[in-house]
């Protein structure tokens, strides 16, 4: 397997502008997480999904992040309007549970920078 | 709502010492822990999973520690190296993580 594949790896944009991050689990896996990490918040779990659907949104920031898994195979993160402040990388990572334990695998990451 | 806090924040060492990570948490009612590891500039390679009916895993070099009821675990480097140079983290239940301790190891 290839492991969980995000794209774009880069993105530069500008305010005001609409985002969407997109991301390809691991085949199989039924957990799907996102998670932003800065510098002065670390690692923030967003929003996470369990067999294509949402459990927990509660760490999205505001409304103008939503998140959808239309299928097993694929996820995006859109922000609508993008401000500087949510520049950071947006982690994609996904887990199956397994013996009681969900062992997470990460994607590279996307690096968002909203200018 | 789980909290995990990583202590020291960054730490730095000469080139074959031991050392000791740390990491806490809010929750007794843990099911598992989960140590990471991320380079600069990369996403993060899991390390270590215990599960809360363990009590320690080891892996090579690492060796990680689970204590529910003070709400701790540790993760043990021996004889470190400079390429164990990285940022190491924690995660409760899968999905709340530490800020992370950056470690620095000198030749």
């Amino acid at each position: 397997d290839a492991g969980v594949i995000q794209s774009p790896r880069h993105e530069v944009t500008e305010m005001g502008q609409e985002v969407t991050l997109r991301c390809k689990p691991i085949s199989g896996h039924d957990y799907l997480f996102w998670y932003r990490q800065t510098m002065m918040r670390g690692l923030e779990l967003l929003i996470y999904f369990n067999n294509n659907v949402p459990i927990d949104d509660s760490g999205m920031p505001e409304d103008r992040f939503s998140a959808k898994m239309p299928n097993a195979s694929f996820s995006t993160l859109k922000i609508q309007p993008s401000e500087p402040r949510d520049s950071a990388v947006y982690f994609c990572a996904s887990s199956l549970l397994e013996l009681g334990a969900n062992v997470l695998t990460f994607g590279a990451g996307s690096r968002l920078t909203v200018l | 709502k789980q909290e995990v806090t990583q202590i020291p924040a960054a730490l730095s060492v000469p080139e074959g010492e031991n050392l000791v990570l740390n990491c806490s948490f809010t929750d007794s009612a843990i099911y598992n822990l989960q140590w990471f590891r991320q380079d600069p500039g990369k996403g993060l390679t899991s390390l270590l999973l215990i599960q809360s009916s363990q009590r320690e895993q080891t892996s090579g070099r690492l060796n990680a520690s689970l204590d529910k009821s003070s709400g701790r675990s540790t993760l043990y480097i021996a004889a470190s190296q400079p390429g164990d140079s990285a940022t190491y983290l924690c995660a409760a239940n899968d999905m709340r993580f530490g800020a992370g301790t950056r470690l620095t190891v000198k030749p």
